[in-house]
């Protein structure tokens, strides 16, 4: 695709609930990551994709938090039993292999109530 | 551990005046340093991106300078506009890690007609 597209755009759900982000990187993109921004903070590294796997999942918050990617394309973030802390804006970016400019998506707005 | 800061956190100028924007890191490992834009609501879009090997690196009004050295790199924005109201990111790449970038907090640009 043109650009890194991220679904769904919002989410509201309940506290306890399970969560799923999705990711479709640019094509060709070999690397993905998943980053949050929580309101007025930086970003959050989350987890880093090469191809299907994952040798960076250092950043992901909890065992509620897994992520997985297939075809060396899409990309899901799951959250399960969701709290409210984990509201915020989960981000998505990929660069091709050998390349250095990485490009994010619009976010996934999730609000915990 | 890499910890970027940006400072100020916040900026106001009067339409016309330039803007310099820091960007300071901890670890001088690093492959390349990236200033990003981020408009409310919306994603980041990259506006440079320096190789570490490089000094600066320029497009249209934006220059970038990398004091790798020092840990420092400054966005210099010429003759600033109201349409450069934004909050601008930089992130370093982290050299012994698996790609992953290390993000600052941002500095929030208010460009006043």
């Amino acid at each position: 695709g043109a650009g890194v597209s991220q679904s769904p755009s919002n989410k509201v759900t309940e506290k306890g609930k399970d969560v799923e982000l999705r990711c479709d990187p640019i094509s060709g993109h070999t690397a993905l990551y998943w980053y949050r921004q929580s309101l007025g903070q930086g970003l959050e590294f989350l987890i880093y994709f090469q191809g299907n796997s994952a040798p960076d999942k250092s950043g992901l918050p909890s065992d509620r938090f897994s992520a997985e990617r297939t075809g060396g394309s899409v990309s899901t973030l799951t959250i399960q039993r969701t709290q409210q802390e984990d509201s915020a804006v989960y981000l998505c970016a990929s660069r091709t292999g050998g390349g250095n400019t990485i490009y994010f998506g619009e976010g996934s707005w999730l609000t915990v109530v | 551990k890499q910890e970027v800061t940006q400072i100020p956190a916040a900026l106001s100028v009067p339409e016309g005046e330039n803007l310099v924007l820091n960007c300071s890191f901890t670890d001088s490992a690093i492959y390349n340093l990236q200033w990003f834009r981020q408009d409310p609501g919306k994603g980041l879009t990259s506006l440079l991106l320096i190789q570490s090997s490089q000094r600066e690196q320029t497009s249209g009004r934006l220059n970038a300078s990398l004091d790798k050295s020092s840990g420092r790199s400054t966005l210099y924005i010429a003759a600033s506009q109201p349409g450069d109201s934004a909050t601008y990111l930089c992130a370093v790449r982290v050299a012994d890690s698996w790609g992953k970038f290390q993000f600052g907090a941002g500095t929030q640009v208010v460009v006043t007609p």
